[in-house]
């Protein structure tokens, strides 16, 4: 079945760590995403990409990192230098914007 | 700026029974709008979208309005059941028609 894969689904940093998280879909979407989602509050839009090799900063994109070297795969690194890193992190894909968007199981980040 | 109202009280209503859920937004003039499920530890799942030219649209047991000049849409889920509780999240097109989405309302049916 085609379908986005997000893992781990647990994952535990410690402070001044990078983590990095992994997305993969076989679904052959060219655009992908990554959200983040905190208790009561919307998902946030961290980075996206819209083709391979290419990815563009959403509203909360300081301390993250991410590339798009594969189409099917769309890396999130959790850097050092975001200060507030528990969440759960959600990446996306979609084959066009009126098509609704496809989500992965998620990824729960939390720093020990 | 933009921003999306949905209430942050979950909804409780008896198995049988129509639930309605409420989306509001102001400074948008979108296109479109969209609605999502999202279960306890889950990703959102993609449920309906509606244009700005259609008033309604149902897809088996939901039902989705949208008034752009109230500026709100409506989720109704009739003949309600308990595996129907989840939260639903509507989400309208931002930047780069990427969606922001609202905050969610979590539906509870009580058998």
């Amino acid at each position: 079945d085609g379908g986005i894969t997000q893992s781990p689904k647990y994952l535990f940093r410690k402070e001044g760590q990078n983590v990095t998280l992994s997305c993969e879909q076989n679904l052959n979407h060219d655009a992908m995403y990554w959200y983040r989602q905190d208790p009561g509050q919307g998902l946030r839009l961290i980075y996206y990409s819209q083709i391979v090799n290419d990815f563009q900063k959403g509203d909360i994109a300081e301390g993250y990192s991410v590339s798009r070297e594969k189409k099917e795969s769309f890396p999130l690194t959790v850097t050092s230098a975001q200060k507030n890193p528990t969440a759960f992190y959600l990446c996306a894909s979609n084959f066009g914007h009126t098509l609704g968007y496809t989500f992965g199981s998620g990824t729960r980040l939390t720093v020990v | 700026s933009q921003k999306i109202e949905q209430n942050s009280e979950a909804l409780n209503i008896q198995e049988g029974k129509t639930a309605t859920l409420t989306c509001n937004y102001t400074n948008y003039s979108p296109a479109y709008l969209q609605w999502y499920r999202q279960d306890p530890g889950r990703g959102p799942v993609f449920l309906l979208l509606i244009r700005e030219n259609e008033k309604e649209k149902r897809k088996e047991r939901l039902k989705v309005t949208f008034d752009t000049t109230l500026k709100q849409s409506l989720f109704h889920i009739t003949a309600s059941q308990p595996a129907d509780s989840a939260t639903y999240l509507c989400a309208l097109p931002g930047g780069s028609y990427i969606p922001t989405f609202g905050r969610g309302t979590s539906l509870i049916v009580h058998p």
